[in-house]
């Protein structure tokens, strides 16, 4: 049964740091991890993938690292701004995590 | 721009009506996506569609059923609504790829409420 997991539902940081936010999965049925980004009244917007044949992906303020013994992900912002306080979700083909919400504070 | 659009944002129903919720998107997109989401436990898949008249069941199929008679369209019916199906239902698209990633597009939401 394929699951994904996050298991924060919230962090809060200071504008200018790193926020790190983390994914587990039990069965990976799909060669690509995705992060998607909701803000409010709004649908996800896709951020960034990871191809389970990597281990790094980045994209300018963005880096998702993929731990595949560990079977962990995490999706990495620096610096953090305020504009990225929004709701992040982890995904493997049509499965979620429970997606975490991010604030970050001027 | 890809665009995926809900019927409505806001639906407010009492228990025992029928509903339909209708999603529309315009990239010519193979794949289609119900799911709800619902605090802590994020976004749940309903139903999906590969192609028109196709349709496969998720991980929370009961009470629901799905309709896509053109390739476009994708719609999600509650035969009697019950107030556990209020939510957020997000509709998604994408297209049939393999051996690369395959981001999904959604649309705004539909918030349901069932009295």
């Amino acid at each position: 049964d394929q699951q994904v997991k996050q298991n924060s539902p919230s962090l809060s940081v200071q504008e200018g740091r790193i926020s790190i936010l983390n994914c587990d999965y039990t069965n990976s049925m799909f060669d690509y991890f995705l992060w998607y980004k909701k803000y409010p009244a709004e649908g996800p917007t896709f951020l960034i993938s990871i191809s389970s044949i990597k281990d790094k992906n980045e994209d300018g303020r963005f880096t998702v690292f993929l731990n595949k013994s560990a079977k962990h992900l995490s999706l990495h912002i620096v610096p953090s701004q305020p504009g990225d306080s929004a709701v992040y979700f982890c995904a493997n083909d049509m499965r979620f995590g429970a997606g975490t919400r991010l604030t970050v504070k001027p | 721009d890809v665009k995926v659009t809900q019927s409505s944002r806001y639906l407010v129903k009492r228990t025992g009506e029928k509903v339909f919720l209708e999603c529309v998107q315009d990239m010519d997109h193979e794949n289609m996506f119900w799911y709800r989401q619902d605090p802590g436990l994020g976004l749940r898949l309903i139903y999906f569609s590969y192609d028109v008249k196709m349709k496969e069941k998720g991980d929370i199929p009961e009470g629901y059923s799905v309709s896509r008679e053109k390739k476009e369209r994708f719609s999600l019916i509650l035969e009697s609504a019950s107030t556990n199906q209020t939510s957020m239902y997000l509709c998604a698209s994408s297209f049939r790829v393999s051996g690369d990633y395959n981001e999904q597009f959604f649309g705004p939401g539909t918030r349901l409420t069932v009295l």
